[in-house]
């Protein structure tokens, strides 16, 4: 069973259009933070939400945490080829360790 | 300091022989961690340091992958009679401990060392 559940796996899309990843668990986070990895490189943070409702936007990227903390989305709009890469969300366990979703592929077809 | 580099990018290897990969961390960070990620999954954790000391290892280290962060800063990750099944991204990452002024944690990572068992 995998701790955050992310969907959808696999997305191609237009250039141009909006788009929207998810991040669910039923656990209860203090924060979570969204990567972005291209092929072949290491994954880049782009933010990190820690209050339940909170909205963070990032030029076309919004990122929002659930009211009751236990899950995420990440809305993209106006896609462009450059978003093309695997979006991961993580959280900090427990345990100390950061604990990834399972990744959304995302394409951006010119 | 620019960012966490891990050493080397890529790396081809007979099945059978010893691997050995580094990462500096950030300098001021005082957390290291390694991962193991396959294509199109997310990064799986295998162990991380808190300064010198390894606090924790994933069961998916087997006895045959060994690491070490000798002097709280850099680490080196060794596996010894590589597998095909080791075949992977290996990514590390650093982190404050405490989260700094921010109050949580951010982890950042490296470009990862690719390795290929052949």
């Amino acid at each position: 069973t995998q701790l955050l559940e992310q969907s959808p796996q696999f997305l191609s899309i237009q250039e141009g259009e909006n788009l929207t990843v998810y991040c669910n668990s039923s656990s209860v986070f203090s924060s979570l933070q969204w990567y972005r990895q291209e092929p072949g490189e290491g994954p880049v943070l782009l933010v990190t939400v820690v209050t339940g409702g909170e909205v963070k936007k990032l030029k076309r990227l919004t990122f929002q945490f659930g009211d009751a903390r236990k899950d995420s989305s990440l809305h993209i709009t106006a896609a462009q080829p450059g978003d093309t890469g695997l979006y991961l969300c993580a959280i900090r366990s427990a345990g100390n360790q950061f604990y990834f979703g399972t990744g959304t592929s995302l394409t951006v077809i010119p | 300091d620019t960012g966490v580099s891990q050493d080397p990018r890529h790396k081809i290897t007979k099945r059978g022989q010893n691997v050995t990969f580094r990462c500096d961390p950030i300098s001021e960070h005082n957390r290291l961690y390694w991962y193991r990620q396959t294509l199109g999954q997310g990064p799986e954790f295998l162990t991380y340091f808190q300064n010198e000391a390894q606090l924790e290892k994933s069961r998916l280290l087997s006895d045959r992958f060994s690491a070490e962060r000798p002097k709280g800063s850099f680490s080196t990750l060794e596996i010894q009679r590589t597998e095909q099944g080791d075949s992977a991204m290996y990514l590390c990452a650093s982190s404050l401990g405490d989260g700094g002024r921010a109050g949580y944690t951010e982890a950042f990572f490296g470009q990862g060392t690719r390795l290929t068992v052949v």
